[in-house]
Formats: structure tokens, C-alpha cells, sequence
């Protein structure tokens, strides 16, 4: 299996632009998780799905976020409109089910929003 | 709600040190633990899996411990070295902490 693949690796775009984020998720891992990464506070938790079905989106900062699962493959984070403060690292991460078992992040897409 | 801490932000040891470094969590009603290490620009690599019934887990020159009922993890490296040079970061029922810089020098 290849792991978690997300597109773009970076993305700028101008402030008020959409941006779509991808994910497509190892192969039979029911969860799937988005992540924002910042310097000043980390990595934070925005939603996360369980078999296509989002359970949590309390992280989610502003109505500009919506997250998307239309199928066991595949995922997107939208941001529209896209602001400054939204630059950041988004990553995605998958766990195959149940409660002990180990998550596995993609590679992230680095958001810079000028 | 579940917060996770590291201590301490950023370490420098030479070559060769064994070191150690801490996580702490304030809800131990936890299934596992899980270390990571994240390479500049890249993405989080999974180290060891702390499952809450177990006391610790070895990989190589990695050992981590749990200890739930005082809402502490360690991560002990055994004889540093250049290519350990990463941040290291906890999660406790996927809450991260911010991370443990570590800078080994030659």
C-alpha cells in the first residue's frame, strides 16, 4: 500500500480563493482524520470521519471549513473563502478501526494564503 | 478534554547520549499511546504504539514507557545520533502535543 497520498503537496493561492485539499486513505482504514499544523499551536484536530460518516467537527475554526468523504477512498478539505491566518500545514491521517491501533499520517499539504 | 504536554520544547546533546524525553496527559482513560517523529517539511512518521495495558514498547534504540495512573509517557533514546535529529511528538487518543525539538550535534 502506498499510505495516506494527499494533492497538492503545496498550494498558494490569494485571499477569497477557494482551496480544495485531497486525501485518498489506506485501503480498508475505516477512520479518517484532518489535521492543521501551525508553529504557534501545533497540530489540531478539525474532523474526523468513521466509514464515510463525519463524527466530529467540533475542531473545524469557521464555517469557511468543510470536509467531504463521498467515498472509502477519498477526502477533501474545502476552505472558501481562503484567508491569511488559514496558511498552515493540513494533514490527513488514518487508523484501520478500533481503539488500539496505530495511525498513519500522509505527507501534508502546505497552505500559504498571500 | 484531553490536553497533552512535552517537556521540554527543544533538547541539543552530542553524539552518543542516551536521552529521554517526557509526555504528560491529563485524562488517563486512554486506549494507547503513540510517538511520532516529524522531519522538517515532512509528515509524521509512527515510532511506537503504547497500548494502555502495557508498561512499554522497544524498537531498536527506542524504548517508551506508559504509565497511566500518573498521565506520563517517556521516550528514552539510547546513543544518539545525528540522524535521531527531529521533533518528537505524543499523542494520547489523537491530542498532540507540541513536541520535543531534538538537535544532536557531531
Amino acid at each position: 500500500d502506498a499510505g495516506v497520498i494527499q494533492s497538492p503537496r503545496h498550494e498558494v493561492t490569494e485571499m477569497g480563493q477557494e482551496v480544495t485539499l485531497r486525501c485518498k486513505p489506506i485501503s480498508g482504514h475505516d477512520y479518517l482524520f484532518w489535521y492543521r499544523q501551525t508553529m504557534m499551536r501545533g497540530l489540531e484536530l478539525l474532523i474526523y470521519f468513521n466509514n464515510n460518516v463525519p463524527i466530529d467537527d467540533s475542531g473545524m475554526p469557521e464555517d469557511r471549513f468543510s470536509a467531504k468523504m463521498p467515498n472509502a477512498s477519498f477526502s477533501t478539505l474545502k476552505i472558501q473563502p481562503s484567508e491569511p491566518r488559514d496558511s498552515a500545514v493540513y494533514f490527513c491521517a488514518n487508523i484501520k478501526g478500533g481503539k488500539n491501533t496505530e495511525a498513519f499520517f500522509g505527507q501534508g499539504t502546505r497552505l500559504t494564503v498571500v | 478534554k484531553q490536553e497533552v504536554t512535552q517537556i521540554p520544547a527543544a533538547l541539543s546533546v552530542p553524539e552518543g547520549e542516551n536521552l529521554v524525553l517526557n509526555c504528560s496527559f491529563t485524562d488517563s482513560a486512554i486506549y494507547n499511546l503513540q510517538w511520532f517523529r516529524q522531519d522538517p517539511g515532512k509528515g509524521l512518521t509512527s515510532l511506537l504504539l503504547i497500548q494502555s495495558s502495557q508498561r512499554e514498547q522497544t524498537s531498536g534504540r527506542l524504548n517508551a514507557s506508559l504509565d497511566k495512573s500518573s498521565g506520563r509517557s517517556t521516550l528514552y533514546i539510547a546513543a544518539s545520533q545525528p540522524g535521531d535529529s527531529a521533533t518528537y511528538l505524543c499523542a494520547v487518543k489523537l491530542v498532540f502535543g507540541k513536541g520535543t525539538k531534538l538537535t544532536v550535534n557531531p
